[in-house]
Protein backbone atom coordinates (compact mmCIF):
# COMPACT_ATOMS: atom_id res chain seq x y z
CA UNK A 1 0.00 0.00 0.00
CA UNK A 2 0.99 3.41 -0.63
CA UNK A 3 2.08 6.04 1.79
CA UNK A 4 3.11 9.27 1.73
CA UNK A 5 4.92 11.22 4.86
CA UNK A 6 5.34 15.03 6.07
CA UNK A 7 7.78 14.62 8.98
CA UNK A 8 7.53 18.80 9.69
CA UNK A 9 4.16 19.39 11.29
CA UNK A 10 4.27 23.06 11.52
CA UNK A 11 7.03 25.50 10.37
CA UNK A 12 7.23 29.35 10.49
CA UNK A 13 9.66 31.70 8.72
CA UNK A 14 10.11 35.45 8.03
CA UNK A 15 7.65 37.12 4.90
CA UNK A 16 9.98 37.11 1.88
CA UNK A 17 12.24 34.34 2.57
CA UNK A 18 12.33 30.48 1.24
CA UNK A 19 10.61 27.48 2.63
CA UNK A 20 11.19 23.95 1.85
CA UNK A 21 8.39 21.55 2.80
CA UNK A 22 8.90 18.26 2.80
CA UNK A 23 7.13 15.19 1.55
CA UNK A 24 8.47 11.33 1.36
CA UNK A 25 6.48 8.59 -0.06
CA UNK A 26 6.45 4.99 -0.62
CA UNK A 27 5.12 3.13 -3.42
CA UNK A 28 6.29 0.10 -5.75
CA UNK A 29 4.48 1.95 -9.18
CA UNK A 30 6.72 3.05 -11.80
CA UNK A 31 3.92 5.63 -13.16
CA UNK A 32 2.17 8.01 -10.90
CA UNK A 33 1.29 11.70 -10.14
CA UNK A 34 2.30 14.12 -7.02
CA UNK A 35 0.65 17.17 -5.90
CA UNK A 36 0.87 19.82 -3.46
CA UNK A 37 -2.40 21.33 -2.30
CA UNK A 38 -2.69 24.43 0.31
CA UNK A 39 -5.68 25.13 2.41
CA UNK A 40 -5.84 28.37 3.60
CA UNK A 41 -7.22 28.78 6.80
CA UNK A 42 -11.02 28.67 6.56
CA UNK A 43 -10.80 28.49 2.99
CA UNK A 44 -11.06 25.74 0.30
CA UNK A 45 -8.51 23.90 -0.66
CA UNK A 46 -6.55 24.14 -3.79
CA UNK A 47 -4.05 22.80 -5.99
CA UNK A 48 -0.80 24.14 -6.00
CA UNK A 49 1.41 22.29 -8.10
CA UNK A 50 1.69 18.76 -9.66
CA UNK A 51 4.41 16.36 -11.10
CA UNK A 52 3.92 13.25 -13.68
CA UNK A 53 6.46 10.87 -12.16
CA UNK A 54 8.09 10.22 -15.68
CA UNK A 55 8.76 14.07 -16.38
CA UNK A 56 12.70 14.28 -14.97
CA UNK A 57 12.35 17.67 -15.37
CA UNK A 58 10.51 19.45 -11.80
CA UNK A 59 7.72 21.55 -12.17
CA UNK A 60 7.45 25.56 -11.52
CA UNK A 61 4.43 27.23 -10.83
CA UNK A 62 5.72 30.93 -10.48
CA UNK A 63 7.03 31.21 -6.74
CA UNK A 64 6.42 27.39 -5.87
CA UNK A 65 8.55 24.76 -7.52
CA UNK A 66 9.43 20.96 -6.43
CA UNK A 67 12.36 18.67 -6.38
CA UNK A 68 11.33 15.28 -7.17
CA UNK A 69 13.59 12.62 -6.77
CA UNK A 70 12.01 9.81 -7.79
CA UNK A 71 14.48 7.14 -6.88
CA UNK A 72 14.77 8.41 -3.43
CA UNK A 73 11.04 8.49 -3.36
CA UNK A 74 10.82 12.15 -2.15
CA UNK A 75 9.13 15.56 -3.51
CA UNK A 76 9.69 18.82 -1.67
CA UNK A 77 7.89 21.99 -1.76
CA UNK A 78 10.16 25.12 -2.36
CA UNK A 79 7.85 28.43 -1.96
CA UNK A 80 10.89 31.19 -2.73
CA UNK A 81 10.06 35.16 -1.40
CA UNK A 82 7.17 34.49 0.95
CA UNK A 83 4.21 36.27 1.48
CA UNK A 84 1.39 36.25 4.12
CA UNK A 85 -0.91 35.18 2.07
CA UNK A 86 1.19 31.80 2.08
CA UNK A 87 -0.04 30.85 4.92
CA UNK A 88 -1.96 27.82 5.05
CA UNK A 89 -2.19 24.05 5.67
CA UNK A 90 0.27 22.14 2.70
CA UNK A 91 -0.92 18.66 1.93
CA UNK A 92 1.23 16.33 -0.51
CA UNK A 93 -0.88 13.62 -2.24
CA UNK A 94 0.43 10.61 -4.71
CA UNK A 95 -2.08 9.25 -7.14
CA UNK A 96 -1.31 5.84 -8.52
CA UNK A 97 -1.87 6.19 -13.15
CA UNK A 98 -5.38 6.35 -13.94
CA UNK A 99 -6.34 5.46 -10.48
CA UNK A 100 -7.96 8.61 -9.56
CA UNK A 101 -7.41 7.95 -6.12
CA UNK A 102 -5.13 10.28 -3.57
CA UNK A 103 -2.76 9.22 -0.97
CA UNK A 104 -2.63 12.12 1.29
CA UNK A 105 0.10 13.25 3.92
CA UNK A 106 -1.00 14.48 7.33
CA UNK A 107 -0.06 17.89 6.49
CA UNK A 108 2.21 20.92 7.61
CA UNK A 109 0.88 24.29 9.07
CA UNK A 110 3.10 27.01 7.69
CA UNK A 111 3.02 30.35 9.20
CA UNK A 112 4.38 33.42 7.56
CA UNK A 113 5.19 36.14 9.66
CA UNK A 114 5.47 39.71 8.45
CA UNK B 1 -14.41 28.84 -12.53
CA UNK B 2 -15.01 25.51 -11.15
CA UNK B 3 -17.25 25.29 -8.24
CA UNK B 4 -18.28 23.03 -5.59
CA UNK B 5 -20.62 23.81 -2.44
CA UNK B 6 -21.81 21.94 0.39
CA UNK B 7 -25.05 22.19 1.37
CA UNK B 8 -23.58 23.38 5.29
CA UNK B 9 -20.71 24.83 6.65
CA UNK B 10 -21.37 23.54 10.18
CA UNK B 11 -23.44 21.04 11.64
CA UNK B 12 -24.39 19.85 14.77
CA UNK B 13 -26.57 16.47 15.41
CA UNK B 14 -27.40 14.12 18.16
CA UNK B 15 -25.93 10.69 18.30
CA UNK B 16 -28.50 8.24 16.37
CA UNK B 17 -29.69 10.23 14.16
CA UNK B 18 -29.37 10.29 10.23
CA UNK B 19 -26.95 13.15 8.95
CA UNK B 20 -27.42 13.85 5.25
CA UNK B 21 -24.35 15.84 3.66
CA UNK B 22 -24.97 17.52 0.46
CA UNK B 23 -22.24 18.45 -2.09
CA UNK B 24 -22.94 20.25 -5.69
CA UNK B 25 -20.66 20.51 -8.44
CA UNK B 26 -21.25 22.90 -11.79
CA UNK B 27 -18.23 21.56 -14.06
CA UNK B 28 -19.92 18.14 -15.36
CA UNK B 29 -17.14 16.32 -13.51
CA UNK B 30 -17.56 12.23 -13.89
CA UNK B 31 -15.72 11.94 -10.46
CA UNK B 32 -16.79 13.06 -7.26
CA UNK B 33 -14.86 12.54 -3.74
CA UNK B 34 -15.58 12.46 -0.14
CA UNK B 35 -13.30 12.52 2.68
CA UNK B 36 -12.87 12.60 5.88
CA UNK B 37 -10.02 15.66 7.70
CA UNK B 38 -8.83 15.14 10.86
CA UNK B 39 -5.75 16.63 12.65
CA UNK B 40 -2.55 14.46 12.20
CA UNK B 41 -4.14 12.21 9.49
CA UNK B 42 -4.44 14.31 6.34
CA UNK B 43 -7.27 13.78 4.29
CA UNK B 44 -8.79 9.93 4.20
CA UNK B 45 -11.15 8.59 1.33
CA UNK B 46 -14.61 7.80 2.49
CA UNK B 47 -16.24 7.06 -0.90
CA UNK B 48 -15.78 7.99 -4.35
CA UNK B 49 -17.93 8.05 -7.64
CA UNK B 50 -17.06 7.66 -11.25
CA UNK B 51 -20.35 8.02 -12.93
CA UNK B 52 -24.02 8.27 -12.13
CA UNK B 53 -25.20 5.50 -9.46
CA UNK B 54 -21.98 4.27 -9.42
CA UNK B 55 -19.49 4.02 -6.24
CA UNK B 56 -16.28 2.54 -4.82
CA UNK B 57 -15.62 2.42 -1.64
CA UNK B 58 -12.41 4.08 -0.13
CA UNK B 59 -10.39 3.88 2.86
CA UNK B 60 -12.67 4.34 5.98
CA UNK B 61 -16.31 3.71 3.95
CA UNK B 62 -17.64 2.21 8.00
CA UNK B 63 -20.69 4.02 9.25
CA UNK B 64 -20.87 6.07 5.67
CA UNK B 65 -23.24 5.51 2.57
CA UNK B 66 -23.00 7.55 -0.24
CA UNK B 67 -26.31 8.87 -3.02
CA UNK B 68 -25.58 10.21 -6.78
CA UNK B 69 -28.80 9.99 -8.26
CA UNK B 70 -27.50 13.23 -10.86
CA UNK B 71 -24.08 13.88 -12.24
CA UNK B 72 -23.88 17.37 -10.24
CA UNK B 73 -24.70 15.81 -6.94
CA UNK B 74 -22.90 13.49 -4.65
CA UNK B 75 -24.78 12.56 -1.39
CA UNK B 76 -22.29 11.21 1.64
CA UNK B 77 -24.96 9.95 4.92
CA UNK B 78 -24.67 9.11 7.79
CA UNK B 79 -26.90 6.72 9.01
CA UNK B 80 -26.69 6.52 12.64
CA UNK B 81 -24.14 9.26 13.59
CA UNK B 82 -21.62 8.40 16.20
CA UNK B 83 -19.77 10.48 18.60
CA UNK B 84 -16.48 9.61 16.49
CA UNK B 85 -17.52 10.57 13.14
CA UNK B 86 -17.53 14.31 14.45
CA UNK B 87 -14.94 15.55 11.86
CA UNK B 88 -14.41 17.83 9.10
CA UNK B 89 -15.82 17.09 5.91
CA UNK B 90 -14.49 17.84 2.23
CA UNK B 91 -16.23 16.66 -1.15
CA UNK B 92 -14.34 17.07 -4.25
CA UNK B 93 -14.96 16.69 -7.56
CA UNK B 94 -12.43 15.96 -10.68
CA UNK B 95 -11.41 14.30 -13.94
CA UNK B 96 -9.26 12.56 -15.39
CA UNK B 97 -6.01 12.91 -17.84
CA UNK B 98 -7.11 16.10 -19.84
CA UNK B 99 -7.56 17.94 -16.41
CA UNK B 100 -4.05 15.52 -14.65
CA UNK B 101 -6.71 14.18 -12.42
CA UNK B 102 -6.74 17.89 -10.37
CA UNK B 103 -9.65 17.32 -7.57
CA UNK B 104 -11.48 20.53 -6.60
CA UNK B 105 -12.59 21.12 -3.68
CA UNK B 106 -16.17 22.69 -1.61
CA UNK B 107 -15.73 24.61 1.05
CA UNK B 108 -15.99 21.67 4.05
CA UNK B 109 -19.07 20.62 6.58
CA UNK B 110 -17.75 20.81 10.25
CA UNK B 111 -19.82 17.93 11.71
CA UNK B 112 -20.13 17.64 15.61
CA UNK B 113 -21.98 15.10 16.74
CA UNK B 114 -22.88 15.18 20.38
Amino acid sequence: AQTVTQSQPEMSVQEAETVTLSCTYDTSENNYYLFWYKQPPSRQMILVIRQEAYKQQNATENRFSVNFQKAAKSFSLKISDSQLGDTAMYFCAFMKESNYQLIWGAGTKLIIKP
Amino acid sequence: DVKVTQSSRYLVKRTGEKVFLECVQDMDHENMFWYRQDPGLGLRLIYFSYDVKMKEKGDIPEGYSVSREKKERFSLILESASTNQTSMYLCASGVGLELAYEQYFGPGTRLTVT
